[in-house]
């Protein structure tokens, strides 16, 4: 159990464009989805925190009328990159969380998705 | 804040050999304590995690001790194989629903047969 999805895996896309990324939990409701950036031989950067139904919580330095987040559901939130530029270029993972036993999370990780913005 | 300090940067091992990663974080907050294994081209898979309440975690290979004292962690890795060859990264999260992890720099494991 506990799968999480992405979609798509690989996108190229043209400066000036817009890019949409899923993320799905498959097989448990997500309390809570996250959006980390991950440069090359980095760590992951969090981006923003994403609840059914409200407003994402971005982290300072993340624009968000660049990364627009959708929480639709409790299996499905989804990324957009508007008005992508080369910079952007990165490796997007999301996570959801699912409450485990009374107090504690437990995160579980997308396969990532590689945008590269020519 | 949460800070979540991780050493070492890269570690060599031969195939058999045991390798240690260690974590130390600075939020006495802090009580859930997992560590994910990232291939190339991958996201974070979890492979073992702790909470404040237990002092060592043990699973087949893979073992993870706290000491919230020092506030700090490690991930014990026995008979390691080639295909333990990946980056490892430890993370320290409060006990509050919805709150995201911190993560450490991360370890490069490079197994050698």
């Amino acid at each position: 159990g506990a799968v999480v999805s992405q979609h798509p895996s690989r996108v190229i896309c043209k400066s000036g464009t817009s890019v949409k990324i899923e993320c799905r939990s498959l097989d448990f409701q997500a309390t809570t989805m996250f959006w980390y950036r991950q440069f090359p031989k980095q760590s992951l950067m969090l981006m923003a925190t994403s609840n059914e139904g409200s407003k994402a919580t971005y982290e300072q330095g993340v624009e968000k009328d660049k990364f627009l987040i959708n929480h639709a559901s409790l299996t499905l939130s989804t990324l957009t990159v508007t008005s992508a530029h080369p910079e952007d270029s990165s490796f997007y993972i999301c996570s959801a969380s699912r409450l485990a036993g009374a107090f504690y999370n437990e995160q579980f990780f997308g396969p990532g998705t590689r945008l590269t913005v020519l | 804040g949460e800070n979540v300090e991780q050493h070492p940067s890269t570690l060599s091992v031969q195939e058999g050999d045991s390798a240690v990663i260690k974590c130390t974080y600075s939020d006495s907050a802090s009580n859930y304590f997992p560590w994910y294994k990232q291939e190339l081209g991958k996201g974070p898979q979890l492979i073992i995690d702790i909470r404040s309440n237990v002092g060592e975690k043990k699973d087949q290979r893979i073992a993870v001790t706290l000491n919230k004292t020092a506030k700090h962690f490690s991930l014990h890795i026995t008979e390691t194989q080639p295909e333990d060859s990946a980056v490892y990264f430890c993370a320290a999260s409060p006990n509050q629903a919805g709150t995201a992890l911190i993560f450490g720099k991360g370890t490069t494991l490079s197994v050698s047969s």
